[in-house]
């Protein structure tokens, strides 16, 4: 059974201030790893997929990172606007129909 | 482009009746479409994988004549909760998996659901 567990649970930031997002996981298999944003009361937004180890990814002041274990959102000086709770989610390559297992998510809140 | 697309937004019901949900891919076709629920501060949890044609597959623990799912279409996909009550209020979202891109999930803006 494919395993994601996001660290930490919560993340307070001031203003400018860099930090980084873990997401671990267990798959047979990985087809794709993904990041999503989710803003409260909506739905998850897409950010990035990576697809092997070594492969990086970046949009505005986040970079996506993975390894055969884990994968990194780097959140470079960041704005309140990148408040948001980020969710990590992986696809099995044994999966049937494309299924995402997700983590619980990290929960970031950037203080002006 | 990937939009999609859910309608209502949010609704409330009185315990006893049903709710149609609908979902749509608006600028893509969908092979595969999702829907999953969220509850207050925990992440999504799958209920059922639906594809166009065909009966939907229901994840354990998911009653799937309470919830009934149809796929008419490469742009449409219901969720039906028939009988609601209080304990189905949550959060219902959608996805969809574009037709010549069957990786990446696109969510809908999801369905606040309240049951009196």
């Amino acid at each position: 059974e494919d395993q994601v567990t996001q660290s930490p649970e919560a993340l307070r930031l001031q203003e400018g201030e860099s930090s980084s997002l873990n997401c671990s996981y267990t798959v047979s298999g990985l087809r794709g790893l993904f990041w999503y944003r989710q803003d409260p009361g909506k739905g998850p937004e897409f950010l990035f997929t990576l697809y092997s180890a070594g492969e990086e990814k970046e949009k505005e002041r986040l970079k996506a990172t993975l390894t055969k274990k884990e994968s990194f959102l780097h959140i470079t000086a960041p704005k309140p606007e990148d408040s948001a709770t980020y969710l990590c989610a992986v696809q099995d390559w044994g999966s049937n129909d494309y299924k995402l297992s997700f983590g619980a998510g990290t929960t970031v809140t950037v203080r002006a | 482009g990937a939009v999609v697309s859910q309608h209502p937004s949010w609704v409330i019901c009185k315990s006893g009746t049903s709710v149609k949900i609908e979902c749509r891919s608006l600028d893509f076709q969908a092979t595969t479409m999702f829907w999953y629920r969220q509850f207050p501060k925990q992440s999504l949890m799958l209920m059922a994988t639906s594809n166009e044609g065909s009966k939907a597959t229901y994840e354990q623990g998911v009653e799937k004549d309470k919830f009934l799912i149809n796929h008419a279409s490469l742009t449409l996909s219901t969720l039906t909760v028939t009988s609601a009550h209080p304990e189905d209020s949550s959060f219902y979202i959608c996805s969809a998996v574009r037709l010549v891109s069957t990786d990446t999930q696109y969510f809908g803006p999801g369905t606040r659901l309240t049951v009196l």
